[in-house]
C-alpha cells in the first residue's frame, strides 16, 4: 500500500502569505495525485488533479507540482476563505489513499 | 448540475449494519465509478472501496473487507454501501464521491453514523 505523509501538519500563516505545503509518497506514484481542500462541516473539494491541473473554478492562486514520490501546494497569496484543511490522494493503485491533512489557521 | 445526493443520518447499536444510499444525478451514471470515504469526528479522510456501476466490480479497503459491500443500481442511479458488523470506532461521516480517473471530483454531502450502545 502506498502511504502519503503531509508536511506540515499544521501551519499558522497570515493573509496574503505564500504558503507551501509538501506530500511525500512512499513509492512513485507518476503524477496520480490529487489536492482537497476542506472546510469544517463540508465534504472535500477537489482543487488539483495529475498533481498540476487546477479544476475548474478554483482560483489561479493555487498550484500544484511535483511527480515520482515529492508533491507540492502552494498559495501564492493566503485568503480569508483558505483557512481550511487541505489532503493529498493518489490516485496511482489501490487502496486509494489520503495524506493526513495539513490544517493552514490564521495567524 | 451534477450531484451526489446520500440519505440521512444513522444511529446504530455496536454489532449492527447500516445502509447508506447515494443517489446521482446531472450526467451519465455508467460512466463514473463511484468511491466511498469517511472521516471520523477531529480526523483525516479514509478510503472505504469503489464501484464501477457499469458492471458492479468493486475494489475494497483491506480493513473494511469482510465487512462491507458495495452495490449500484443503474435503474435509480443509486450506489449503496452496506457496513456489517458496526463497532464504536465507525462513528463517521462517510462521504460517496465520483471519480472522473484523476481524483475525486464531486462529492455526496456526507452522511453521519453514529455507533453507540
Amino acid at each position: 500500500d502506498i502511504q502519503l505523509t503531509q508536511s506540515p501538519s499544521f501551519l499558522s500563516a497570515s493573509v496574503g502569505d505564500r504558503v507551501t505545503i509538501t506530500c511525500r509518497a512512499s513509492q512513485g506514484i507518476s503524477k496520480y495525485l490529487a489536492w482537497y481542500q476542506q472546510t469544517p462541516g463540508k465534504a472535500p473539494k477537489l482543487l488539483i488533479s495529475g498533481a498540476s491541473t487546477l479544476q475548474s473554478g478554483v482560483p489561479s492562486r493555487f498550484s500544484g507540482s511535483g511527480s515520482g514520490t515529492e508533491f507540492t501546494l502552494t498559495i501564492s497569496s493566503l485568503q480569508p476563505e483558505d483557512f481550511a484543511t487541505y489532503y493529498c490522494q493518489q490516485f496511482n493503485s489501490y487502496p486509494r489513499s489520503f495524506g493526513q491533512g495539513t490544517k493552514v489557521e490564521i495567524k | 448540475q451534477v450531484q451526489l445526493v446520500q440519505s440521512g443520518a444513522e444511529v446504530k447499536r455496536p454489532g449492527a449494519s447500516v445502509t447508506v444510499s447515494c443517489q446521482a444525478s446531472g450526467y451519465t451514471f455508467e460512466n463514473h465509478w463511484i468511491h466511498w470515504v469517511r472521516q471520523a469526528p477531529g480526523q483525516g479522510l479514509e478510503w472505504v472501496g469503489i464501484i464501477n456501476p457499469s458492471g458492479g466490480n468493486t475494489v475494497y479497503a483491506q480493513k473494511f473487507q469482510d465487512r462491507v459491500t458495495v452495490i449500484s443500481d443503474s435503474s435509480t442511479s443509486t450506489v449503496s454501501l452496506e457496513l456489517r458488523s458496526l463497532r464504536l470506532e465507525d462513528t463517521a461521516v462517510y462521504y460517496c464521491a465520483r471519480d472522473p480517473d484523476s481524483g475525486m471530483d464531486v462529492w455526496g454531502q456526507g452522511t453521519t453514523v453514529t455507533v453507540s450502545s
